[in-house]
């Protein structure tokens, strides 16, 4: 599975869009690129995934560069909740659903 | 809303016992997983199973570790002879499909603690 990279934090203010960047320069065609989080010690929460275009649902929304080399997660009214371990892991071609997590980036929402 | 279910919550054994790790997972999904985070550090795979039988497995999976879902609904991991170093949180997750088109589904966890 191709190697990502996140930035270790990002803070964001209460009600202000979230965005979190990732690198993923060797993906190959049939990886997609996959956003868990992880609040405290909870187990990991599927955010969304997508392969080349842009996708959106009731969580965030994901935005794939056209040479698909990075994205951006995008929570558009973030709150307290959203505080967490956010990990962006690309996955596909023979890997049977195996999830390959890095150290992701932490998400501090403030007041 | 369906959700992977994980027992027990907390497990502290001896190390050299052999300890079962529980997971109900959700009804429909096909295939499974197990994960561990040790303390402080990374989510890492383990393995993931399919069909009754493993489809991949990470170095970490060695032959102190097998998994097996003995009814319909029950997926375990068991560890023969648990060492200091096996003390990490454990989480079962499912799917429908193995990768791309649907998510992994992750239980709460089991947190095994080694003495």
């Amino acid at each position: 599975d191709a190697k990502t990279t996140q930035p270790t934090s990002m803070d964001c203010a209460e009600g202000r869009a979230a965005n979190l960047p990732c690198n993923h320069s060797t993906i190959s065609g049939n990886e997609y690129v996959y956003w868990y989080r992880q609040i405290h010690s909870q187990g990991p929460q599927y955010i969304i995934h997508g392969l080349k275009n842009n996708e959106t649902n009731e969580m965030a929304s994901l935005i794939i560069t056209e040479d698909r080399k990075s994205s951006t997660l995008i929570l558009p009214h973030a709150t307290l909740r959203d505080t967490a371990v956010y990990y962006c892991i690309v996955s596909g071609g023979t890997s049977y659903g195996k999830l390959t997590f890095g150290q992701g980036t932490i998400l501090t929402v403030h007041p | 809303e369906p959700e992977v279910t994980q027992t027990p919550s907390h497990q502290v054994t001896q190390m050299g016992q052999e300890v079962i790790l529980r997971c109900v997972p959700i009804s429909n999904h096909l295939y499974f997983y197990w994960y561990r985070q040790i303390l402080g550090q990374k989510v890492e795979f383990l393995v993931s199973f399919y069909n009754n039988e493993i489809s991949e497995k990470s170095e970490i999976f060695d032959d102190q570790f097998s998994v097996e879902r003995p009814d319909g609904s029950n997926f375990t991991l068991k560890i023969r002879s648990t060492k200091l170093e096996d003390s990490a949180m454990y989480f079962c997750a499912s799917s429908d499909y193995p990768h791309s088109y649907n998510e992994q589904f992750f239980g709460p966890g089991t947190r095994l603690t080694v003495l």
